[in-house]
């Protein structure tokens, strides 16, 4: 079945230093969604990227959608403690008139002072 | 006005036991998920429903029965619980008609459920 993987598993920067996930899939996809979950709480939807080689920006943030659109990255750049939490891209996979997202293995952000 | 909501949010009980987590989105939305977040973080899609009619399942041992009464409302009922399944369980909503839909997935707060 579909995988989706995110390196790094953890990363512990300290503020102002920057930060980069990446998601890789096993499959062709559709499109992609990242998701932010903080500590204790639920996934928050970030962005979404459709087109091969896109790239959208929010803030500090960049999303970037590979050419062969299995893969993609988020950067934060100068992290700071309130980006703290984990970050799951969700790749969907269309098949006929059916599709599934499938959530990567996330990635665990620590930022300390 | 919490968009999706569950209850309860904590669930400690023994194994063996039966129990029932439900959600309810007020968003108008077509498709209803529950998530299953392991202790190490990985999210994993168990059902969804479009309009009360399921649309995915997963292996999910069959001890899981999800049932949604109308399309806001998608409720988990587990029997035998066992200690593998304690987890974070979270409902989630999105627009579309299921299948096609490309819409961004919204979450509930979660509920924590442990096995003693």
């Amino acid at each position: 079945g579909q995988q989706v993987m995110q390196i790094p598993q953890y990363q512990h920067v300290q503020e102002g230093e920057d930060f980069t996930t990446y998601c890789n899939s096993s499959t062709t996809l559709s499109n992609i969604q990242w998701y932010k979950q903080r500590p204790g709480g639920h996934p928050v939807f970030l962005i979404q990227l459709v087109k091969s080689g896109e790239v959208k920006k929010q803030k500090r943030l960049t999303f970037q959608f590979g050419e062969a659109k299995k893969n993609s990255s988020l950067h934060i750049t100068a992290t700071q403690t309130t980006d703290v939490g984990t970050y799951f891209c969700a790749g969907r996979v269309r098949t006929g008139t059916a599709s599934k997202l499938t959530f990567g293995t996330g990635t665990r952000l620590q930022v300390t002072l | 006005d919490t968009a999706v909501s569950q209850t309860p949010k904590y669930l400690v009980t023994q194994m063996g036991n039966d129990k029932s987590i439900k959600c309810e989105q007020n968003l108008g939305h077509d498709t209803m998920y529950w998530y299953k977040q392991d202790s190490k973080k990985f999210l994993k899609i168990m059902f969804s429903y479009n309009n009360k009619e399921l649309i995915i399942n997963e292996t999910v041992p069959n001890r899981f029965s999800p049932k949604s009464p109308d399309k806001a409302h998608l409720n988990l009922h587990i029997n035998s619980l066992e200690l593998g399944d304690s987890a974070v369980y979270f409902c989630a909503s999105s627009q579309g008609k299921g299948f096609l839909s490309n819409q961004p997935q919204h979450f509930g707060d979660g509920t924590r459920l442990s096995i003693l």
